[in-house]
């Protein structure tokens, strides 16, 4: 069965390095989503993405943040300056087409020090 | 504003006995409605959807979710619950039309006593 994968599934960086989290989708899936977790609360929308540029971001989603596809197969969150509020799981997600569920990656745990 | 209300932090139930874990959301027109499960240390599973038509639907590992308009509510139910569906569960909308942002309420912690 196709499935979301996701890269590093933890990754601990000091706090104003760059992370790039790593997400390759559903092969012939045409939209693409990051959402984080910070433990103990609410799953929050951060970005989708489609046809190689942003469609919808949330308020989270200020300058410190970037997505790109940088080839057919990868869909990548980088973060330029790591905060210690942005520790949180990042979810990887991705759709068929604009309204059919969204498949989830298992995550990627970012711990800033 | 838009909202999705999980009222349920946590719920405890016996083995084999059955679940209803509550779910209502706050949007001016119908949404489509998702549950997804959520297994320590793992990512996001759907477990069932709701786009349009029977407001009873079926999902994965024996759950169902009835969505009812006028309550503006998708309870999802089992009807006897194995130790291995503890875990969280999250209700989660989307607005047709906006594509498939997903906006998810707090989530429900099941624990199952045997």
């Amino acid at each position: 069965e196709p499935e979301v994968t996701q890269t590093p599934s933890h990754q601990v960086t000091q706090m104003g390095q760059e992370v790039i989290l790593r997400c390759v989708p559903i092969s012939n899936h045409l939209y693409f989503y990051w959402y984080r977790q910070i433990l103990g609360q609410k799953v929050e929308f951060l970005v989708s993405f489609y046809n190689n540029e942003i469609s919808e971001k949330s308020e989270i989603f200020d300058d410190q943040f970037s997505v790109e596809r940088p080839d057919g197969s990868n869909f990548t969150l980088k973060i330029r300056s790591t905060k210690l509020e942005d520790s949180a799981m990042y979810f990887c997600a991705s759709t068929k087409n604009m309204n059919t569920e969204a498949f989830f990656g298992q995550g990627t745990r970012l711990t800033v020090v | 504003a838009q909202s999705v209300t999980q009222p349920d932090i946590h719920i405890t139930v016996s083995e084999g006995a059955s679940l209803e874990l509550r779910c209502n959301y706050s949007y001016g027109a119908t949404p489509y409605l998702f549950w997804y499960v959520q297994s320590p240390g793992q990512g996001l599973q759907l477990l069932l959807k709701y786009f349009s038509g029977d407001t009873l639907v079926q999902g994965i590992k024996g759950f169902e979710a009835e969505f009812k308009r006028s309550q503006s509510s998708f309870n999802l139910r089992k009807p006897s619950v194995h130790w291995s569906d503890a875990a969280e569960y999250f209700c989660a909308v989307a607005l047709a039309l906006r594509g498939n942002k997903l906006v998810f309420g707090a989530g429900t912690i099941l624990r199952v006593k045997s």
